[in-house]
């Protein structure tokens, strides 16, 4: 398997519910991204990995907890979250060394939150 | 101010048609700038990806960029069907950092 890829694709929860987003990328990339998508809005950034040290926590509320294991695995754990919540999730990665730099996505986890 | 601007649209186009997309930014320091196609239930794709100013042309995709401006385009030539997305733009000030700025996207229709 190729690129970058996101599991699962739709989720819905309630708002006392545990729940977590994996993405995996097979790029060999060395920096890793969530990003929130709303409508008629732009690109949220959530959290930056960089070698698996976080490197941007963009003011993100602490129901959203990241996670990453290594280099080629990022988790986004959401617990007791409000309906103004629900998006698509996008993950992303980007190599940053030489060459162009530029964000490889996935395909996004629709969130509903009930 | 918003650091990317953007007309969401929705713009609808017959088939054939030339499409004009735009943005315009705020911070002149942006260097590298990105076209992203995004389809339904899909995430963001890569288009077309330039540096400075100056023109781009892949196929039938024009990505151009006028710094002095301070306002990017992309134009699609003989647009088809499959066309039809969502089409960000992004920017960002350096090669290396982990900082992208978007527009909110443009909604394309092509009718065939």
């Amino acid at each position: 398997e190729t690129g970058v890829t996101q599991t699962p694709r739709h989720l819905v929860m309630g708002m006392t519910n545990k729940k977590s987003l994996k993405c995996e990328q097979h790029l060999g990339h060395n920096a890793m991204y969530w990003y929130k998508q709303s409508a008629k809005k732009p690109l949220e950034l959530m959290f930056v990995y960089n070698f698996k040290e976080q490197t941007e926590n963009n003011s993100v509320p602490s129901r959203f907890s990241p996670e990453c294991p290594n280099s080629s695995h990022l988790f986004l754990h959401l617990h007791t979250l409000q309906p103004e919540d629900s998006a698509l999730y996008l993950c992303a990665s980007s190599h940053g060394r030489g060459g162009a730099n530029v964000l490889t996505f996935g395909a996004g986890s629709r969130l509903t939150v009930l | 101010q918003k650091e990317v601007e953007q007309d969401p649209g929705p713009l609808s186009v017959p088939e054939g048609a030339i499409v004009s997309l735009n943005c315009t930014y705020s911070n002149s320091a942006f260097q590298y700038f990105m076209w992203y196609r995004q389809y339904s239930r899909k995430g963001p794709e890569l288009l077309m990806y330039t540096y400075s100013s100056g023109n781009k042309e892949d196929g039938r995709f024009t990505a151009q960029v006028d710094k002095s401006s301070k306002y990017i385009s992309l134009f699609i030539r003989d647009s088809q069907p499959s066309d039809s997305a969502t089409y960000l733009c992004a920017m960002s000030l350096t090669n290396t950092g982990n900082q992208f700025y978007f527009g909110t996207g443009t909604s394309l229709t092509v009718i065939p």
